[in-house]
C-alpha cells in the first residue's frame, strides 16, 4: 500500500500570497488531518476531515482552511501568508474505527 | 485543557544502557496515549499506543493515571534507537485531534 503522499514537498512564497497544499491518504482511509510543525511551537493540530466534512478544528486563524474531496484526498489553504507561517505541514490519515494516524513526509513552506 | 509535556529536549545514553523518555499529560477524561518516533530522514511513525500493551523494538510504556504519565522505557538501548520521540494524546471521542509533546531527541552513543 502506498503511504500518505503530500505535494509539493518544498515551496517558497512571498508574504501576502496564498498557498494550497495537497494530501493523498492511504488507500481506503477516509480521515485526513493536518498538522503544523515549527521549531518553536512543535506539532500543532490544524483540522481533520472525514467524509468531506470538517470533524475537528485546532486553534488557528481563519486564514487556514481545508477541504476534502469525495476520493478522500484533501487540500489545505493558507491565505495572506505571514512570515510566521513558515513551517513543515504534515498530513496524516487513518482508517475507519482506528485511532492510529499515518503521516506523510510533509510540505516545507517558506514565506519570505 | 489538553497538554503533553516532555521535560527532556535531549537525552544521551550509551549503547546497552537503560533508557527512559518521560511524558506527562493533563486531560480531564480518559485519553489515549501514543509514542511516535521520527528517525533521520524518515516520516513520523507510530511506535506504540497504550491500549495495545505491546513491546515494539524492545520499548514499552505504561500508562499511570495517578501520576498522569506515560514514560517510554527500554532496558538496553541500541544505536539505531537514536531518533526524535514524541508523546501524543488523543482525547476526542472520535477523530484525529492529537496533542503532541515537544519531543525528546534520543542519542545513543557507541
Amino acid at each position: 500500500k502506498a503511504g500518505v503522499t503530500q505535494t509539493p514537498r518544498y515551496l517558497i512564497k512571498t508574504r501576502g500570497q496564498q498557498v494550497t497544499l495537497s494530501c493523498s491518504p492511504i488507500s481506503g482511509h477516509r480521515s485526513v488531518s493536518w498538522y503544523q510543525q515549527t521549531p518553536g511551537q512543535g506539532l500543532q493540530f490544524l483540522f481533520e476531515y472525514f467524509s468531506e466534512t470538517q470533524r475537528n478544528k485546532g486553534n488557528f486563524p481563519g486564514r487556514f482552511s481545508g477541504r476534502q474531496f469525495s476520493n478522500s484526498r484533501s487540500e489545505m489553504n493558507v491565505s495572506t501568508l505571514e512570515l510566521g507561517d513558515s513551517a513543515l505541514y504534515l498530513c496524516a490519515s487513518s482508517g475507519q474505527g482506528g485511532n492510529t494516524i499515518y503521516f506523510g513526509e510533509g510540505s516545507w513552506l517558506t514565506v519570505v | 485543557a489538553q497538554r503533553v509535556t516532555q521535560p527532556e529536549k535531549l537525552l544521551s545514553v550509551f549503547k546497552g544502557a537503560p533508557v527512559e523518555l518521560k511524558c506527562n499529560y493533563s486531560y480531564s477524561g480518559s485519553p489515549e496515549l501514543f509514542w511516535y518516533v521520527q528517525y533521520s530522514r524518515q516520516r513520523l511513525q507510530l511506535l506504540l499506543r497504550h491500549i495495545s500493551r505491546e513491546s515494539i523494538k524492545g520499548f514499552t510504556a505504561d500508562l499511570n493515571k495517578g501520576e498522569t504519565s506515560f514514560h517510554l522505557k527500554k532496558p538496553f538501548a541500541q544505536e539505531e534507537d537514536s531518533a526524535m520521540y514524541y508523546c501524543a494524546l488523543s482525547g476526542a471521542n472520535y477523530g484525529q485531534n492529537f496533542v503532541f509533546g515537544p519531543g525528546t531527541r534520543l542519542s545513543v552513543l557507541p
